[in-house]
This record gives structure tokens, C-alpha cells and sequence, in this order.
């Protein structure tokens, strides 16, 4: 079956301008996650979907990142005002239930390039 | 904040020969998981070891886990040119859905 799919695959952009990275889970997978991973580094918690609700933003770094999930399936995750800090890969994954333990199926990544 | 350290962050070997990639991480956990990624993309789950267990097998692949100690390693035996990926230890942080990823080990299989 299909995996987890992210588009675009690459973005680049100019500092100050806003981008939309999009995440399509596994069907049927309640749990749906954001992480961010700079060069040479792990991957970073972003925030937390489980259905239409974010129960975990605690990641995310400031306010100009926003993360939509109006269905339950389909996520956006929205950058306003971009800095060049911003660049890394934004990794997404989900998961049948958003359970401690549950494996995470991770996408192929947008990587983003601010200018 | 990265939850663990991973050492060696680079490790190089021969084919056939084993390699053993070590975890540490600084707070109570339910469960520990390992993760490849090939190219800085996707990654790949490889092994899930719960908090109650001290040792896992699958395939080439053996993890230990030392709660004591906070601990864990993962031996791939007879190693292959297709295992050159980064490895990354994951931990649910205490029961968290989120998952906390060390900085990874880079493993390099030479033919």
C-alpha cells in the first residue's frame, strides 16, 4: 500500500515569505506527526496530531509555525515569515494510534532552502 | 532538545564484519526504537525494545537495552554495502506519543 507522502519534495524560497509543506499519512492512521531535522542532527519534535486536534504543539519553535489537520487525514504545515534558520527537513509521520510504542511511518521529507 | 547522545557519530567497517552502535538517553522510558535513514530523508523503523526488556532480535539486527545504566545498543551482524545509512535511537520520553531522537550514527559498510 502507499506510504506517507510529502510535497513538495524540495522548496525553496526567500527570507520573509510564507510556505505551506504538505503531509498525505498512511490511510486509516489517526496519529499524525511533524518533526524537524537539521544537517547532521536527529530529527526534532514539531507537534501532534491525533484526528482533527493538535494534542501536542510543544514542539514547535515559535509562532510563525502553524499546523492545520482539518480532516483528520490530510496536514499543512504552515511557516510564516521565513528565516534562514528555518531551512532543514521536515520530516512527517503517522501512525495507527497515536500510542507510546506505536512505530511511526515516516515520509520522504520536504526539504526547505530560505534564501 | 535532543533527548540522547549516540556514539561513534561515525563509524566505518568492512563488509562482513560487525558493527555496534551505542545509545544513551537521560530520562525514564516505556520503550526505546532504532531507526535507519538512507540520504538524510525518510527514515525506516527497524526495532522496538520495551523498558522490560533486556535483549532483542530480528534478522541481523540485536538490541540491548540497560535501564540502569540508560543504555542501548544495537549490533548489525555481517554487515552489507545496503546497511551504509545513519542510525538513530528513539525514545518515547516517559509514555510521550512523541518520539526524541539522538543525533544519530553514521555507519559506513566498505566492500
Amino acid at each position: 500500500g502507499a506510504g506517507v507522502s510529502q510535497t513538495p519534495s524540495n522548496k525553496v524560497t526567500e527570507k520573509g515569505k510564507y510556505v505551506e509543506l504538505r503531509c498525505d499519512p498512511i490511510s486509516g492512521h489517526t496519529a499524525l506527526y511533524w518533526y524537524r531535522q537539521s544537517l547532521g542532527q536527529g530529527p526534532e519534535f514539531l507537534i501532534y496530531f491525533q484526528g482533527t486536534g493538535a494534542a501536542d504543539d510543544s514542539g514547535l519553535p515559535n509562532d510563525r509555525f502553524f499546523a492545520v489537520r482539518p480532516e483528520g487525514s490530510v496536514s499543512t504545515l504552515k511557516i510564516q515569515r521565513t528565516e534562514r534558520g528555518d531551512s532543514a527537513v521536515y520530516l512527517c509521520a503517522s501512525s495507527v494510534q497515536g500510542l507510546a510504542g506505536n512505530e511511526q511511518f515516516f515520509g520522504p521529507g520536504t526539504r526547505l532552502t530560505v534564501l | 532538545s535532543q533527548q540522547g547522545e549516540e556514539d561513534p557519530q561515525a563509524l566505518s567497517i568492512q563488509e562482513g564484519e560487525n558493527a555496534t552502535m551505542n545509545c544513551s538517553y537521560k530520562t525514564s522510558i516505556n520503550n526505546l526504537q532504532w531507526y535507519r535513514q538512507n540520504s538524510g530523508r525518510g527514515l525506516v523503523h527497524l526495532i522496538l525494545i520495551r523498558s522490560n526488556e533486556r535483549e532483542k532480535h530480528s534478522g541481523r539486527l540485536r538490541v540491548t537495552l540497560d535501564t540502569s545504566k540508560k543504555s542501548s545498543s544495537l549490533l548489525i551482524t555481517a554487515s552489507r554495502a545496503a546497511d551504509t545509512a545513519s542510525y538513530f535511537c528513539a525514545t518515547d520520553a516517559g509514555g510521550a506519543q512523541k518520539l526524541v531522537f539522538g543525533q544519530g550514527t553514521r555507519l559506513t559498510i566498505n566492500p
